[in-house]
This record gives structure tokens, C-alpha cells and sequence, in this order.
């Protein structure tokens, strides 16, 4: 059974740089899928953050390029996201995902998540 | 890349048939079949429901089925249940920027 773990700080300095881990069990996360973060604000809907693949490439929504990357620890099957320059607008439940994807002409299409963390809570405050 | 068009809400009574649209542009939902469904209950994860548009996990009720035209994707939920009561957001491939968008979401309410 594949599950996913999110970990890390749950209040976080303005300015500061948000840090989390996902740690996946009862799967290899080098044997294949793609790895992602969503966030959900409080009370609004779902953003696709981004995203590391098997093929080692990364894939990051535009609006978040500029502070945010996303790396893999293959040693520890985990993956990490790191968000810089945090705002009270990064306030959100942060999960992991198991991404399903294709490869069209050589281009990683993402499809689906199918497995996700339970997520957890970061607030940006003072 | 704006968020896939749903609508805020959608309700039933037990044991009608309800669905949600989901629509997008000729870059994602109108271009691929690579949308999905997920639902979420209050204080939980999304759990995915349906993918590829129309195909649903072993594990998902047949009550849950997926379809497309167009632009527009659409969820319909059948026999409607107490527990169906749950937020549902569909996403797409997208071939713009973002490459992975996910919908507003829509509240579904059980009369």
C-alpha cells in the first residue's frame, strides 16, 4: 500500500523560506511516476505547485517558478518542496502527490493524482 | 493559466442524478483527455475518482461517471447519497504555461 507523509514547520516567518518533506512508503520513487506538491489556501480550491519526474526533470507552475523548487532524496524515498519568500498568501494545507503521467514526443504530460498525502498546515504569520 | 470553470455549488436528493461541468479551453480539457475528478470531504485529502475522463479507479463506486464534449468535461453522479456530499474539483493537462490545472471546484449539497 503506497502512502505518503507530509513534514515540516507549520508556522513560518514572512520572508522566510517554507521547507517540506514528503516521505512515500510501499513504493520506490525512483521505479517511476511523477512527484507533487498542491496547496489549498483556507476555504478556496486546489493549485498545482509542481512537480520532480522519474526522467529527473522538474515542472513548476509559472506563478510560483521564481520561489519554488522541488527535489528528490532517493537515499530516504523522499521528496522536498522548498518556497522562498513566503507571504500571508502562502498560508495553505500543502499535500504530496503520486502523479501518473504520459510521454507525448518526448514531453511529459502529467494526468492524474493518484495517491496523496493528508496533507498539513502552513501559516505564514509574525 | 486561470482555473478550470466549475460551478460553486450543485444539489440532489437522495437517489437523483447530478452533474458537474467542467469547462476548459481548446489547450487543455478540449485538446487531451487527461482530465480527472477528485473529491474531498472537510479537513481531508482529495481522493481521485475519476481519470482519463471517463475511467474510475477499482475502488470507485459505479455511481461516479465521467464523460467530455468539447471544451467541457462532466461528472455525474448517480443514485445520490448522503455521503456524496463532498467538494469536487476536476483538472486538466494543460498545453499553456501551467501545465497542470485543477477546476474551482463545486460544492455538491444533498437535500
Amino acid at each position: 500500500q503506497v502512502q505518503l507523509q507530509e513534514s515540516g514547520p507549520g508556522l513560518v516567518r514572512p520572508s522566510e523560506t517554507l521547507s517540506l518533506t514528503c516521505s512515500v512508503s510501499g513504493y520506490s520513487i525512483t521505479a517511476g511516476y511523477c512527484w507533487g506538491w498542491i496547496r489549498q489556501p483556507p476555504g478556496k480550491g486546489l493549485q498545482w505547485i509542481g512537480s520532480v519526474c522519474q526522467n529527473g526533470g522538474t515542472y513548476y507552475n509559472p506563478s510560483l517558478r521564481r520561489r519554488v523548487s522541488i527535489s528528490v532524496d532517493t537515499s530516504k524515498n523522499q521528496f522536498s518542496l522548498r518556497l522562498n519568500s513566503v507571504t500571508a498568501a502562502d498560508t495553505a494545507t500543502f499535500y504530496c502527490a503520486r502523479e501518473s503521467y504520459d510521454i507525448v514526443t518526448a514531453q511529459i504530460l502529467i494526468n492524474y493524482m493518484d495517491v496523496w498525502g493528508k496533507g498539513t498546515t502552513v501559516t505564514v504569520s509574525s | 493559466q486561470s482555473a478550470l470553470t466549475q460551478p460553486a455549488s450543485v444539489s440532489g436528493s437522495p437517489g437523483q442524478s447530478i452533474s458537474i461541468s467542467c469547462t476548459g479551453t481548446r489547450s487543455d480539457v478540449g485538446a487531451y483527455n487527461y482530465v480527472s475528478w477528485y473529491q474531498q470531504y472537510p479537513g481531508k485529502a482529495p481522493q481521485l475518482i475519476i481519470f482519463d475522463v471517463t475511467r474510475r479507479p477499482s475502488w470507485i463506486s459505479s455511481r461516479f461517471s465521467g464523460s467530455k464534449s468539447g471544451n467541457t468535461a462532466s461528472l455525474t453522479i448517480s443514485g445520490l447519497q448522503a455521503e456524496d456530499e463532498a467538494d469536487y474539483f476536476c483538472s486538466s493537462y494543460t498545453s499553456t504555461d501551467t501545465p497542470f490545472v485543477f477546476g474551482s471546484g463545486t460544492k455538491v449539497t444533498v437535500l
